[in-house]
């Protein structure tokens, strides 16, 4: 079954507003969580690394100002995108390595997102 | 960037193995294997790694050569919904943020009825 989860799996939300995406470890606890994003027939582009307890990790060209995250605790990660325009619609994933599973990397179910 | 080749795309009968190369060169000593597929409009799935020694579980095959540049993995008996995307990642397997998976572009794999 699922290690990790997401929600919502869909959401659709008005240009201008934020959403926010939460990721859950469900029987392990993650330091380390990372947040993707996808568009349509493309591969999953990094776009952050969540620290619990500190300041997230962001890729290049990625805004942090525009999506926010937090990881709270150690089974928590929320990303919320702020100020939402159309071209922020797309397939949201997140993901943590689990040390009891020799640091294998699991993944949510994904989030998709739709900016009208 | 990613440090793995993989073909675009590969066709499958089903009920036949289906067998996914993978090309990483530059890999280092202490990076692993990691396959994962895709399924349409859902997160990733793991399926396998390994390091150096070839490995088996109940989804797939993981041969990994003895250079370790290159490494294919098995599905003994493909199905329908094993239609995925493919994705072959190398990565050093201790803790910490520095061990992220990087994507490359994959292999679309289509098993045929």
């Amino acid at each position: 079954g699922a290690v990790v989860s997401q929600h919502p799996s869909r959401v659709i939300c008005k240009s201008g507003t934020s959403v926010k995406i939460e990721c859950r470890s469900l029987d392990f606890q993650a330091t380390t969580m990372f947040w993707y994003r996808q568009f349509p027939k493309q591969s999953l582009m990094l776009m952050a690394t969540s620290n619990e307890g500190s300041k997230a990790t962001y890729e290049q060209g990625v805004e942090k100002d525009k999506f926010l995250i937090n990881h709270a605790s150690l089974t928590l990660s929320t990303l919320t995108v702020t100020s939402a325009h159309p071209e922020d619609s797309s397939f949201y994933i997140c993901s943590a390595p689990d040390r009891g599973r020799g640091n294998t990397i699991y993944f949510g179910e994904g989030s998709w997102l739709t900016v009208v | 960037d990613a440090k793995t080749t993989q073909p675009t795309s590969m066709d499958c009968a089903e009920g036949r193995a289906a067998n996914l190369p993978c090309n990483h060169s530059t890999i280092s000593g202490n990076e692993y294997v990691y396959w994962y597929r895709q399924i349409h409009s859902q997160g990733p799935q793991y399926i396998i790694h390994g390091l150096k020694n070839n490995e088996t579980n109940e989804m797939a095959s993981l041969i990994i050569t003895e250079d370790r540049k290159s490494s294919t993995l098995i599905l003994p008996h493909a199905t329908l919904r094993d239609t995925a995307v493919y994705y072959c990642i190398v990565r050093a397997n201790y803790g910490g943020a520095t061990n992220k998976l990087i994507f490359g572009t994959g292999t679309l794999l289509a098993v045929q009825p």
